[in-house]
């Protein structure tokens, strides 16, 4: 059974500059979550999409945004990059009950 | 709100001998509540959960955790520690009611080193 995908592993980016991540859950997950981390603030929550609605969302500006397709791949979108987006995007693949699968993450580096 | 505390930054042990590491909680109701480890460079690695039954849950690479709801804890412990568990180990929660989907409220991390 494959994992989650998240690609890329590495990205660099300039401020102000906008950036697309893409993940691929397991198959048959419906429920895809994205989590932000970051040394100082920790592991954060930033939204969920099932079945192509997005179900909850964190605190996080508008910049953040996300989407998911019917085949349950999801990309999260960040526009307009700031220094303090520089992070590890992680995104975890749902099964309705029980414990998250998390993929690897996307390094983000704003510079 | 949910929130989550791990009150160690670091634990250091000697290997051999027993690792704990501290997790309490603050929920509405009865959470569902995860370990993770999270190795360099890596995303977040499931270790074990507590949905309902037995207080004391048994998990991967010879870890467990006991449920206490009195003192909301959810300890991690095992018996004998190795070099290769010193990793980042984060506790979780997540509400049981269908509206809070999958949401995962996280501790800060602790960070356990295993010394040879």
């Amino acid at each position: 059974k494959a994992g989650v995908t998240q690609t890329p592993r590495y990205l660099i980016k300039t401020r102000g500059q906008q950036v697309t991540l893409s993940c691929s859950p397991i198959s048959g997950h419906r429920s895809v979550s994205w989590y932000q981390q970051t040394p100082g603030q920790g592991l954060q929550f930033l939204f969920e999409y099932f079945s192509e609605t997005q179900r909850n969302k964190g605190n996080f500006p508008g910049r953040f945004s996300g989407r998911q397709f019917s085949n349950s791949r999801s990309e999260m979108n960040v526009s307009t990059l700031e220094l303090g987006d520089s992070a590890l995007y992680l995104c975890a693949s749902n099964p309705g009950q029980g414990e998250a699968f998390f993929g690897q993450g996307t390094r983000l580096t704003v510079v | 709100a949910q929130s989550v505390a791990q009150p160690e930054d670091q634990v250091n042990v000697a290997e051999g001998n027993p690792l704990t590491v501290k997790c309490t909680y603050s929920v509405s109701g009865n959470p569902y509540l995860f370990w993770y480890v999270q190795y360099p460079n890596r995303g977040l690695q499931f270790l074990l959960k507590y949905i309902t039954g037995d207080n004391l849950v048994k998990g991967s690479y010879g870890f467990e955790a006991e449920f206490n709801k009195s003192q909301t804890s959810f300890h991690l412990k095992k018996p004998s520690a190795l070099v290769s568990d010193s990793a980042l180990y984060f506790c979780a929660v997540r509400d049981r009611f269908r509206a809070a989907g999958n949401k995962l409220t996280f501790g800060g991390g602790t960070r356990v080193l295993v010394k040879p």
